[in-house]
């Protein structure tokens, strides 16, 4: 079985630029999250839906919104890119509990 | 104050040895517990789920005191293939909300020859 999809795979952009990054979720799962991960530190949540329902925000400011489409795949976009911004971008996957990774979206904002 | 604490490391051990990592968390509301290891430029992956029993898999034992908000993870027999990151992890929400995990900044095991 296919685990965790995510595309593209790296990403270089400018300042004030915008960014969509794309998810499919393993096969059966209905809960998509998305999670920043800077240098030295943990993934930080940023979504999480399910069943096309915003189920929780984390504290990332209105420049981030996400969407949930009906066969469960997941769409991060990020408006108005700032160097802080530079990133690994995950999105997991759940049935309940458990998170499954996909390997990620790299993004580097100059 | 974090919400998820762990000590940063490095811990450098030799093959063979036993190793535990620490982890502790602020609200006494948290509902599951989990325990993920990363490697350098990869996405985390599940090593185990953390229950108030203790359970174990293999060489790997965690452990989860909720009334001291305490996760640990023990790491018998080190490998070489152990050496990674370990993130304690966090779902203040279970069923259809669990999604929302808080991790920790993750401790570095580095296992040497």
């Amino acid at each position: 079985d296919a685990g965790v999809t995510q595309s593209p795979t790296h990403l270089i952009k400018t300042r004030g630029q915008q960014v969509t990054l794309r998810c499919s979720p393993i096969s059966g799962h209905k809960s998509v999250s998305w999670y920043q991960q800077v240098l030295g530190q943990g993934p930080q949540f940023i979504f999480q839906y399910y069943e096309k329902e915003e189920r929780g925000r984390g504290n990332f400011p209105d420049r981030f919104s996400a969407r949930q489409f009906p066969n469960y795949s997941s769409e991060l976009n990020v408006n108005a890119l700032l160097l802080g911004d530079s990133a690994l971008y995950l999105c997991a996957s759940s049935w309940t509990g458990e998170q499954f990774f996909g390997p990620g979206t790299r993004l580097t904002v100059l | 104050r974090k919400e998820v604490e762990q000590d940063p490391g490095p811990f450098n051990v030799p093959e063979g040895a036993t190793v535990a990592f620490n982890c502790t968390y602020s609200n006494s509301a948290s509902q599951s517990f989990f325990w993920y290891r990363q490697d350098c430029r990869k996405e985390p992956k599940l090593l185990m789920s953390v229950y108030s029993s203790g359970n174990e898999d293999g060489r790997f034992t965690a452990q989860l005191n909720r009334a001291s908000q305490y996760i640990s993870l023990l790491i018998r027999d080190s490998k070489l293939s152990d050496s990674a990151t370990y993130l304690c992890v966090v779902n203040r929400e279970g069923g259809t909300n669990a999604g929302k995990s808080t991790f920790g900044d993750g401790t570095t095991l580095t296992v040497k020859p």
